[in-house]
């Protein structure tokens, strides 16, 4: 069984740009979370997908939005990119609002 | 807005030693409590949870409590193996749909 699985494993942006990252939950999960997490720090929520809604969102600019798509996996988006954005995303998968389960991360760099 | 505090921030023994981490959180109104595992550039691990309504878990070598009323969780990590040197993360699921987390507390064993 596949854990949670993210792409693409690094990517390098220039400031202005925009960028989508991938995410496809484990077997039987419904609902994707992502998180932010900058060097040293703790992971950052910053929104919650379940049945295609964005069900919740932390505190992060609308630059950021995503989707989900019917198969349960969704998409990150990041638009007008800042040297700040630079920084490990972490999706997370689970059924409801049970145990989470995290991908690999996706490591952007912001240039 | 709850936050999440992990003590000590860096933490090194030798191999072998039995070993207490500490987590806590300002707002009682929790979920549940996950304790994470991290090795660097990597996603996170989940090593165990605890239902709002349960005092501990434990998987192999590892213990985890909670308190609520005091606000705190501990991990234990019992005759520590060099294997187990990695970041270690606390999060509360706050509202049934985010996950809060500690900075975390930097694990080396030495062997």
């Amino acid at each position: 069984d596949a854990g949670v699985t993210q792409s693409p494993t690094h990517l390098i942006k220039t400031r202005g740009q925009q960028v989508t990252l991938r995410c496809s939950p484990k077997s039987g999960h419904d609902t994707v979370s992502w998180y932010q997490q900058a060097l040293g720090q703790g992971p950052q929520f910053i929104f919650q997908y379940y049945e295609e809604e964005e069900r919740q969102r932390g505190n992060f600019p609308d630059r950021f939005s995503g989707h989900q798509f019917p198969n349960y996996s969704s998409e990150l988006n990041v638009n007008a990119l800042l040297l700040g954005d630079s920084a490990l995303y972490l999706c997370a998968s689970s059924w409801e609002a049970y145990e989470q389960y995290f991908g690999p991360g996706t490591r952007l760099t912001v240039t | 807005k709850q936050e999440v505090t992990q003590i000590p921030a860096a933490l090194s023994v030798p191999e072998g030693e039995n070993l207490v981490l500490n987590c806590s959180f300002t707002d009682s109104a929790i979920y549940n409590l996950q304790w994470f595992r991290q090795d660097p550039g990597k996603g996170l691990t989940s090593l165990l949870l605890i239902q709002s309504s349960q005092r501990e878990q434990t998987s192999g070598r590892l213990n985890a409590s909670l308190d609520k009323s005091s606000g705190r969780s501990t991990l234990y990590i019992a005759a520590s193996q060099p294997g187990d040197s990695a970041t270690y993360l606390c999060a509360v699921f706050q509202g049934a749909q985010k996950l809060v987390f500690g900075q975390g507390t930097r694990l080396t064993i030495n062997p």
